[in-house]
C-alpha cells in the first residue's frame, strides 16, 4: 500500500460540465476526509466519511457537491454545473479511528481548473 | 468561530539557522493541533501532533510546542537545511467527535544554501 491515491492528478473542465474525482484511501483506514484548497491559502474542510457513513459535511458543500464512499473503501467527489470558483486543488486524506488522530495521510490531489 | 493564523507567510534564511514558526488560534478549547508540512504541487505530510493536555512534541530537529491558555502553537526548527525548504500548516481540531481540521493559511519557508 503506497498511500492516498488520487485520480486524476489534473482536470480542466468547461464551466457547466460536471466532473467526478476519486481518492483510494489506505487500505486500513476506515476514515476518509475531503478539503479543498486554494493557493495561498490553507486547507478547508468539505465532508468526513467513518466507514460508508458520511458524518460530517461543511457548509461549503453546496448542493452542486457530492461525495459518496460506497462499501467504506474508495470515494468519489462529484461537482455539477462547476463554476469559475470551483478551480482549486480537492484533497483526500485518510487515518485510522484505532490510531486517534495519528497516521493522518493526504494524497497529492486533483488540481481542478475550470476555463 | 475558530481561526487560526499562522505569522509570516513566508520566511527566508540561510542554512544551519535556528528558526520559529508561529500558529495562533481564537478558541483555547482546542482537542489536539497538528503540523503539517506541504512541498509544491503535493499533498500534506504530518510532523508533529500535540493533545491538548500536552505542552510539546520533538521529532528530530522539530520541536512544537502548545500554550492552550494563549492560543498558540510554535514549531521550532533546529540547524535549518535546504530539504527544509516547504510550507508548513498547523491546524487544530475543536473536539473529539468532529473530523475537521481547521488550518491556518501556512508560512512558506526557503532554507537558501
Amino acid at each position: 500500500d503506497t498511500g492516498v491515491s488520487q485520480n486524476p492528478r489534473h482536470k480542466i473542465t468547461k464551466r457547466g460540465q460536471n466532473v467526478t474525482f476519486r481518492c483510494d484511501p489506505i487500505s486500513e483506514h476506515n476514515r476518509l476526509y475531503w478539503y479543498r484548497q486554494t493557493l495561498g491559502q490553507g486547507p478547508e474542510f468539505l465532508t468526513y466519511f467513518q466507514n460508508e457513513a458520511q458524518l460530517e459535511k461543511s457548509r461549503l458543500l453546496s448542493d452542486r457537491f457530492s461525495a459518496e464512499r460506497p462499501k467504506g473503501s474508495f470515494s468519489t467527489l462529484e461537482i455539477q454545473r462547476t463554476e469559475q470558483g470551483d478551480s482549486a486543488m480537492y484533497l483526500c486524506a485518510s487515518s485510522s479511528s484505532g490510531a486517534g488522530d495519528y497516521g493522518y495521510t493526504f494524497g497529492s490531489g486533483t488540481r481542478l481548473t475550470v476555463v | 468561530k475558530q481561526e487560526v493564523t499562522q505569522i509570516p507567510a513566508a520566511l527566508s534564511v540561510p542554512e544551519g539557522e535556528n528558526l520559529v514558526l508561529n500558529c495562533s488560534f481564537t478558541d483555547s478549547a482546542i482537542y489536539n493541533l497538528q503540523w503539517f508540512r506541504q512541498d509544491p504541487g503535493k499533498g500534506l505530510t504530518s510532523l508533529l501532533l500535540i493533545q491538548s493536555s500536552q505542552r510539546e512534541q520533538t521529532s528530530g530537529r522539530l520541536n512544537a510546542s502548545l500554550d492552550k491558555s494563549s492560543g498558540r502553537s510554535t514549531l521550532y526548527i533546529a540547524a535549518s537545511q535546504p530539504g527544509d525548504s516547504a510550507t508548513y500548516l498547523c491546524a487544530v481540531k475543536n473536539s473529539s467527535n468532529t473530523g475537521k481540521l481547521i488550518f491556518g493559511q501556512g508560512t512558506t519557508l526557503q532554507v537558501k544554501p
